[in-house]
């Protein structure tokens, strides 16, 4: 079975400083990997994914995500964080053996003060 | 131009009615979705259509039934509604089963009361 866990339900950060939203997964074999953000009232949006390749894949908005094999592991990235970053954010995980069910993580709320 | 669209964007409403919740996109894709996301913000995958076809369907109550009348248009109707259905029901679609990136509506806030 799929299952996605996102261990902290904020993060706040300052503006200007780097941020790490948190994700792991479990899958029974390799995974495709995603990064949706959340904004009030809206819709989820598409960040980045992961299929293959390179390990450090770079999305919308200046997002980056690195896929850790070893420690089932994609953990969302920014170098300066903003305050319109603030919002919702979705990790999910799909089972790359044709299944069509994409897992969403519970999200974690953002937050980046001025 | 919307990629895609709900209707209504609100919907309140006693328990024990029936509603109906229409979403369509504009995209040309092949593969659409009803996710149910609760007030936690845990967002659950109910169905899914291909090309009209069923191919997701969760354990939901089965006072839930999806219709795809065409590829570019997927409604829900949920039946003698109750307190338990009050949430946020997204509408999504990519281009195909096993595409990757998944385009969301706007969301339907239902609120039974």
């Amino acid at each position: 079975a799929q299952s996605v866990a996102q261990p902290e339900d904020q993060v706040n950060v300052a503006e200007g400083n780097p941020l790490t939203v948190k994700c792991t997964y479990s899958v029974s074999g390799n995974p495709y990997l995603f990064w949706y953000v959340q904004y009030p009232n809206r819709g989820l949006q598409f960040l980045l994914k992961y299929i293959t390749g390179d390990n450090l894949v770079k999305g919308s908005y200046g997002f980056e995500a690195e896929f850790n094999k070893s420690q089932t592991s994609f953990h969302l990235k920014k170098p300066s964080a903003l305050v319109s970053d603030s919002a919702l954010y979705f990790c999910a995980v799909r089972d790359r053996r044709g299944g069509f069910k994409t897992i969403f993580g519970a999200g974690t709320r953002l937050f980046v003060k001025a | 131009d919307t990629a895609v669209s709900q209707t209504p964007k609100y919907l309140v409403t006693q328990m024990g009615n029936d509603k109906s919740i229409k979403c369509e996109q504009n995209l040309g894709h092949d593969t659409m979705y009803w996710y149910k996301q609760d007030s936690k913000k845990f967002l659950k995958i109910m169905f899914s259509y291909n090309n009209k076809e069923l191919i997701i369907n969760e354990t939901v109550p089965n006072r839930f039934s999806p219709k795809s009348p065409d590829k570019a248009h997927l409604n829900l109707h949920i039946n003698s509604l109750e307190l338990g259905d009050s949430a946020v029901y997204f509408c999504a679609s990519t281009e195909g089963v096993l595409s990757y990136e998944q385009y969301f509506g706007p969301g339907t806030r239902l609120t039974v009361t």
